[in-house]
């Protein structure tokens, strides 16, 4: 499975864009990024993924680089209550059987007031 | 609004006990997964299950077994409780074909 590599922490002030990258140098071309996020004492939430293209909802947008080696997550207007794990994963495209998830440690971001 | 219920948030056990957590999802989802969650050691994986009476092992299946009887029950079970099993257990579910898993609110096991 490719690795991916963020860091440890993150702050950002309330109500700007809190930026989260994600380093996923060895993925593989038929492999998508994917994003969730676990607020304390709750299980993860799943935020969005990607491909090879920048993806928006109504959460966040994803922004993947050309090369496919990092990706950025955007939360445009960070409130208190983005304050959470945040973990970028690497999925194989669809195989039967083989939807299983490999979550790392994540970044652990705080909203500043 | 898909709901996925872990029957005990908090359990405390005594070493050797055989311990059940008992996960539910109703959403007739085909895949089901077992985490369990450490402090600096993230989520790992402990077992997952693809269908009725399928499972696969995880990156960590040593020390658990799981039950799959219906579609929508997924049992971790734990033969001979430890110590060292003392953890936050974490179960989510999946339609084939999408990454995107539920997760239940997790089950604190104390084991004593």
């Amino acid at each position: 499975d490719a690795k991916t590599t963020q860091p440890t922490s993150m702050d950002c002030a309330e109500g700007r864009a809190a930026n989260l990258p994600c380093n996923h140098s060895t993925i593989s071309g038929n492999e998508y990024v994917y994003w969730y996020r676990q607020i304390h004492s709750q299980g993860p939430q799943y935020i969005i993924h990607g491909l090879k293209n920048n993806e928006t909802n109504e959460m966040a947008s994803l922004i993947i680089t050309e090369d496919r080696k990092s990706s950025t997550l955007i939360l445009p207007h960070a409130t208190l209550r983005d304050t959470a794990v945040y973990y970028c994963i690497v999925r194989p495209a669809t195989n039967f059987g083989n939807e299983k998830l490999t979550f790392g440690t994540g970044t652990r971001l705080t909203i500043i007031p | 609004d898909v709901k996925v219920t872990q029957s005990s948030r908090y359990l405390v056990k005594r070493t050797g006990e055989k311990v059940f957590l008992e996960c539910v999802q109703d959403m007739d989802h085909e895949n089901m997964f077992w985490y369990r969650q450490d402090p600096g050691l993230g989520l790992r994986l402990i077992y997952f299950s693809y269908d009725v009476k399928m499972k696969e092992k995880g990156d960590i299946p040593e020390g658990y077994s799981v039950s799959r009887e219906k579609k929508e029950r997924f049992s971790l079970i734990l033969e001979s409780a430890s110590t060292n099993q003392t953890s936050m257990y974490l179960c989510a579910s999946t339609y084939s074909g999408t990454g995107e898993l539920f997760f239940g609110e997790g089950s604190r096991l104390t084991v004593l």
